[in-house]
């Protein structure tokens, strides 16, 4: 089955640039899709197909997948920023939906 | 504004059958556009699919509960239904219901998702 590896935690100051990187296989040929969720909360949607942002979602939020890695980078970063981000991609060869291991954002 | 409110017990017993819903406001599980949903997240661990169900009745199921699982679609009712049979305590999870395309090769993102229900599992 396909695996979507991911750093456990990214800690990082207000107003400064978060970058959380999402691997797998050629992920490069597939579509990436991040999700931010705060404690207690279902996820939310915040990257879609690579780069693109659903409405509402601040452009601080960005995306992006190419040189064998996919990547959020949330720019200057906010208290309400902090939470959990995880990667998804649905695998065509195993005809699943596939989750990253989850980053914790901590802002200091 | 699409809504999705998962509804079930917060309390299943070992070995029975975990059964929730997820109604749908401000949309049609009819739709032949998209697919619904399950997920769940254990505590203090990540989201892992459960199945996808479309308004057909068609379903795809996560090959390691495979056996254990039943998905249903009831368009009178605006509602799509999940059943787990034989739960043990690696059940515990919160159970959420979200929105997906049709066609998920083309792009498998979940644009909506419901606020969650905490099953546990225990006697």
């Amino acid at each position: 089955s396909y695996v979507l590896t991911q750093p456990p935690s990214v800690s990082v100051a207000p107003g400064q640039t978060a970058r959380i990187t999402c691997g797998g296989d050629n992920i490069g040929r597939k579509s990436v899709h991040w999700y931010q969720q705060k404690p207690g909360q279902a996820p939310v949607m915040v990257v879609y197909d690579d780069t693109d942002r659903p409405s509402g979602i601040p452009e601080r939020f960005s995306g992006s997948n190419f040189g064998g890695t996919a990547t959020l980078t949330i720019t200057r970063v906010e208290a309400g920023d902090e939470a959990d981000y995880h990667c998804q991609v649905w695998d065509g060869s195993s005809v699943a939906y596939v989750f990253g291991t989850g980053t914790r954002v901590t802002v200091l | 504004q699409l809504h999705l409110q998962e509804s079930g017990p917060g309390l299943v017993k070992p070995s029975e059958t975990l059964s929730l819903s997820c109604t749908v406001s401000g949309g049609s599980v009819g739709s032949s556009s998209y697919q619904w949903g399950w997920f769940r997240q254990p505590p203090g661990k990540g989201l892992e699919w459960i199945g996808s169900v479309y308004y057909t009745g068609t379903t795809y199921n996560n090959p390691s509960l495979k056996s254990r699982l039943s998905m249903s679609v009831d368009t009178s009712k605006n509602q799509f239904s999940l059943e787990l049979t034989s739960v043990s305590a690696a059940d515990t999870a919160v159970y959420y219901c979200a929105r997906g395309p049709q066609n998920p090769y083309s792009s498998g993102w979940l644009d909506y998702w419901g606020q969650g229900n905490l099953v546990t599992v225990s006697s």
